[in-house]
């Protein structure tokens, strides 16, 4: 079944760390996406990527980098300079068309000790 | 740019009573419009979902939804809410000819109680 698949599904890391989130899919979708997501805040867009080799900032990308080197994969790096990233983060993608929607991971709790 | 208002960011109903959810959006264009679930510690899943086509749209678990152009709405209901409802429900609204990008609202946390 294709479907998009988050790993680990929770992380615990030291302060001062960076740590990656890996995000795979196998639905030939173009688009990919992460969100961060904190209680009481809904869905912030950290990056997204409408095509391999590309991608954008969204609203809160300071502290995280991301590649997409290939069509199935958008991991996100959460780096030292991120301030508070204890978060649910979560990563969908899509087709071309805006009729579709997204499709989302289950998410990765990263907990930062 | 668009935007998405879920009024009301918890609501709580009894066990078989109706389950109303408030989405209004602004757009200048009909816009296509999403409604998601998500479970606590869960990615979201489609609920339903206008294209265009029908202005009453029904989704999975009971639930559906009636676009309504006039005042820019697209509700979320239920006839009798069940104690497996419980969850956080998101709005989305992407415009036609605009990408494939979503429009998040705020989220709504629907409570069931016994």
């Amino acid at each position: 079944d294709g479907g998009i698949t988050q790993s680990p599904k929770y992380l615990f890391r030291k302060e001062g760390q960076n740590v990656t989130l890996s995000c795979e899919q196998n639905l030939n979708h173009d688009a990919m996406y992460w969100y961060r997501q904190d209680p009481g805040q809904g869905l912030r867009l950290i990056y997204y990527s409408q095509i391999v080799n590309d991608f954008q900032k969204g609203d809160i990308a300071e502290g995280y980098s991301v590649s997409r080197e290939k069509k199935e994969s958008f991991p996100l790096t959460v780096t030292s300079a991120q301030k508070n990233p204890t978060a649910f983060y979560l990563c969908a993608s899509s087709r071309d068309r805006e009729s579709y929607g997204y499709t989302f991971g289950s998410g990765t709790r990263l907990t930062v000790v | 740019a668009q935007s998405v208002t879920q009024l009301g960011s918890h609501v709580s109903v009894s066990e078989g009573a109706l389950v109303l959810l408030r989405c209004n959006y602004s757009s200048s264009v009909p816009p296509y419009l999403f409604w998601y679930v998500q479970y606590p510690n869960q990615g979201l899943q489609l609920l339903l979902k206008y294209t265009s086509a029908a202005t009453l749209v029904k989704g999975i678990n009971g639930f559906e939804a009636e676009f309504k152009k006039s005042e820019t709405s697209f509700h979320l209901t239920k006839p009798s809410a069940h104690m497996s409802d419980a969850a956080e429900y998101f709005c989305a609204v992407s415009e036609y000819n605009a990408g494939n990008m979503l429009t998040f609202g705020g989220g709504t946390r629907l409570m069931v109680k016994p």
